[in-house]
This record gives C-alpha cells, structure tokens and sequence, in this order.
C-alpha cells in the first residue's frame, strides 16, 4: 500500500543553521514524489518536485530508491522558510491519486 | 485571488444534518479533489474526479457524497452517517498533463 511518513511534527532550528526534513514512503512502482508548503495564512502550494530535480527557494530534495526517502534539506535556514511542509506521492490507478504524509512544522528562530 | 475557491470559510452545523461545502475553479482544470485534514494526520483524501460526471472513492468516502455537473464545480456533501465531521477540508485541482494540485483556501466544519 502506499504510505508516506514525515516522523517529525515539528523542527526548530536557528536562522542560518542546516534543515532537513524528513520524508519516507512505500510504493510499488516507480514513485513520483512532491513537497508541498503552507506558509501562515496562504494556500497550500507546491514547492518542489523529485523529477525537476531544481532548488526551489534554497530548498532541494532527492529521490533515495534504496533508502525510499524524500528528504527536504536546505543548507541554511531563513526565518521566512517557517511553514509547515508536506511530502506528498502520487500512484494510485492512472497515476491521478496523491497521498500526503502528516506534515512536518518548521519553526526557524532568529 | 481566483482560480480555486471555497465556501464558506467556516460552516457550523447541528450533528443529523446533511451540509454540502463548496468547490469552485475557474482554471479548466479536469481533476479536482477532496481532501479532509486533522492535526496530526495530514491530508487524506475523500473523493476525486478525472472528468465531469465521473468520480471515484478516495480512502476514507463513508460518509461522504460528491457530484461533478460541471468542469467548474465539485461540491461535497457531509452527510449525517460521517461520524467525526468536524475537520478542514481542502479542494484543490489539476491540469490533465499536469502535476501540480492548485489547493483553495479550506473550509473548517464544526458539526455539534
């Protein structure tokens, strides 16, 4: 079945210090795998994609077959990346499914 | 702020009674979703659909109705035999070759 697991609720970290949010899941197939954010008072919005494999705001993310993890890392931490951040895969029939894991709040403190 | 909108932002409702919430989205998009959130369990979803007239279950349906009369709209209906209404529920939708999900801002339903 598919699953997607954040084990962190929460994550505080100094401004300029080093985060990584974890994300780990279980799919049969090949996965395609996304993060989400929701920044306070906004829409939760994409943020990056495992296939476009680009830095999106500092943050980039790869793709671990082996280890079937996601993680979201960004080398330094700014105030205005507190959020709470979602990993997210699609499969499911047609590929037109997603499944979110529990999300993830990230609190960085001056 | 257009392309995907729900209402109302808060909806109140007395536990036996059936309460629709509202999805709009004016970005032709094919697919639309439901999903529900509660602390601590992210999103899971309730209802998608592909195309109009067509939808299908997502994990947790009981106690759940949809319909897709038209491209723009995916109105869900909590009906009284849902157990643990009170939640936000998120909308969102997608392009047919798209990857992305557009997310409208939410209703909190706070059944009693």
């Amino acid at each position: 079945a598919q699953r997607v697991t954040q084990p962190e609720k929460l994550l505080s970290v100094f401004k300029g210090a080093p985060v990584e949010l974890k994300c780990n899941y279980s799919y049969s197939g090949s996965p395609e795998l996304f993060w989400y954010v929701q920044y306070s008072r906004q829409r939760l919005q994409l943020l990056l994609r495992h296939i476009s494999r680009e830095s999106i705001k500092g943050f980039t993310a790869d793709l671990n077959k082996g280890e079937t993890s996601f993680h979201l890392k960004k080398p330094f931490a700014q105030e205005e990346d507190s959020a709470m951040y979602y990993c997210a895969l699609r499969g499911g029939d047609n590929f037109n499914k997603f499944y979110f894991g529990s999300g993830t709040k990230l609190n960085v403190k001056p | 702020d257009g392309g995907i909108t729900q209402s109302p932002k808060y909806l109140f409702r007395k536990e036996g009674q059936n309460v629709t919430l509202s999805c709009e989205q004016n970005l032709n998009h094919d697919a639309m979703y439901w999903y529900r959130q509660d602390p601590g369990q992210g999103l899971r979803l309730i209802y998608y659909s592909q195309i109009v007239n067509d939808f299908q279950k997502g994990d947790i349906a009981e106690g759940y109705s949809v319909s897709r009369e038209k491209k723009e709209s995916f109105p869900l209906t909590v009906t009284s035999a849902q157990k643990n209404p009170t939640a936000f529920y998120l909308c969102a939708s997608r392009g047919t070759n798209s990857y992305e999900q557009y997310f409208g801002p939410g209703t909190r339903l706070t059944v009693t």
